[in-house]
């Protein structure tokens, strides 16, 4: 079992949409949690990070962690289609900076 | 400011074949990593450095090798091209080595297939 799952998709959606994207891991010892956008033949890029569980809202994007279930969230609301792209979970458990576990990640694409 | 710059962006190599790609970082950042990406697989760690001198192994290291003699560069060789080792190849960089500053900065790639 890999530490981190996530479903590739793709997924698709229109203009509008909410959008609800998820990882689980099994892990426990993860404290940091991070969202990466990946657009088409480029590198990823940070979206969203969040140590430990809560919500945490950035504009159009809200990131969730639950901590307890192992399961965390990116919710994209009003989704456009510069959305479009793949999103990648990432997690760390702390101290040095050794590795980052990445979910495989999920295509979504939104159509106008 | 360039950020993190891979070269080549592009590369075709014979079974057997060695290269080595190259990365750069002007924001002098300690952390540099390596990874690949596969279809299906996601990103897998191949090999990161903590400082100038100091490298360790990732979760995929085999047939790769690392250096670090300065902060800016972190070249990735391959010593002995298998088609296995086709993939993408993505150099990031931390300004951080502890864990709590999240961001890595990726290059836009390098994309290698081995025939």
């Amino acid at each position: 079992q890999k530490e981190v799952e996530q479903d590739p998709g793709p997924l698709s959606v229109p203009e509008g949409a909410i959008v609800s994207l998820n990882c689980t891991y099994s892990n426990s010892a993860f404290q940091y949690f991070m969202w990466y956008r990946q657009y088409s033949r480029k590198g990823p890029e940070l979206l969203m990070y969040t140590y430990s569980s809560g919500n945490k809202e950035d504009g159009r994007f809200t990131a969730q962690v639950d901590k307890s279930s192992k399961y965390i969230s990116l919710f994209i609301r009003d989704s456009q289609p510069s959305d479009s792209a793949t999103y990648l979970c990432a997690m760390d458990r702390g101290s040095t900076l050794g590795r980052l576990y990445f979910g495989r990640g999920t295509q979504l694409t939104v159509w106008p | 400011n360039a950020g993190v710059t891979q070269t080549p962006k592009f590369q075709v190599l014979k079974t057997g074949q060695s290269m080595t790609l190259q990365c750069a970082q002007d924001m002098n950042h300690e952390y540099m990593s390596w990874y690949r990406q596969d279809p299906g697989m996601g990103l897998r760690l191949i090999h990161y450095s903590v400082g100038a001198g100091i490298t360790d192994q990732g979760e995929v290291p085999n047939g790769y090798n690392v250096s670090r003699s300065t902060t800016e560069d972190f070249p990735l060789r391959l010593l002995s091209a298998a088609p296995s080792q086709t993939s993408v190849y993505f150099c990031a960089s931390s300004y951080s080595i502890t864990s709590g500053s999240g961001e890595l900065f990726f290059g836009e790639g390098s994309r290698l297939t081995v025939l």
